[in-house]
């Protein structure tokens, strides 16, 4: 298995611009995770996903922000409109149960 | 909110000495991870302890996990230059699936 697979890898946007992140999870994983990490905040859980199904988004931070699962290997983080202070790097990891997770490379996102 | 506090945030070292670094969370948890991070990429997982686990090893790591103070701590024997990155420990809780993470400590292991 190629392993968590993120896309793109890095993303320049500008302001008011739809962004859609993409992620390819490890075969035979039930849980999704998205995070973003910033210097001022840290690895923040955005919402995670067991079994295709979103069980907590309380991490989500605006209702510009939002996630689906379509199948069981695949998930994409859209936000609409992008702000500046989006820019950020946005991991998806995913893990089997309650084992380890599993992050990808991440995505690079400017917003100018 | 973060569910795991790491302490120190930054630790710099010489190469060959021990690196140890803390770990304090808040809830229930059923397991506690340790990840690692280089600059620019993404998290590997290093080790998971369960909650019924007081000290795991693997190779030149070695986890505690005091559940009655919510604690747990890392130590990297023997540290190499190649160990510089930013460790971080992140808890699954009793009661759901959600892998909360710290804010890390950055080791610098100088040469």
């Amino acid at each position: 298995d190629a392993g968590v697979i993120q896309s793109p890898r890095h993303e320049v946007t500008e302001m008011g611009q739809e962004v859609t992140l993409r992620c390819k999870l490890i075969s035979g994983h039930n849980s999704l995770f998205w995070y973003r990490q910033t210097m001022m905040r840290g690895l923040e859980l955005l919402i995670y996903f067991n079994n295709n199904v979103p069980i907590d988004d309380s991490g989500m931070p605006e209702d510009r922000f939002s996630a689906k699962m379509p199948n069981a290997s695949f998930s994409t983080l859209k936000i609409q409109p992008s702000e500046p202070r989006d820019s950020a790097v946005y991991f998806c990891a995913s893990s089997s149960d309650r084992f380890e997770a599993f992050f990808g490379q991440g995505t690079r996102l400017t917003v100018v | 909110s973060q569910q795991g506090e790491e302490d120190p945030q930054a630790l710099s070292i010489q190469e060959g000495e021990n690196a140890t670094m803390n770990c304090s969370y808040k809830t229930s948890i059923n397991n506690l991870q340790w990840y690692r991070q280089n600059s620019g990429r993404g998290l590997v997982h290093l080790i998971l302890i369960r909650s019924n686990e007081r000290e795991k090893h693997s190779g030149r790591l070695r986890v505690t996990l005091d559940t009655s103070k919510k604690s747990s701590s890392l130590l990297i024997t023997a540290s190499r230059a190649a160990d510089t990155a930013s460790y971080f420990c992140a808890t699954r809780r009793s009661n759901d699936y959600k892998l909360s993470f710290g804010a890390g400590t950055t080791v610098t292991v100088r040469a």
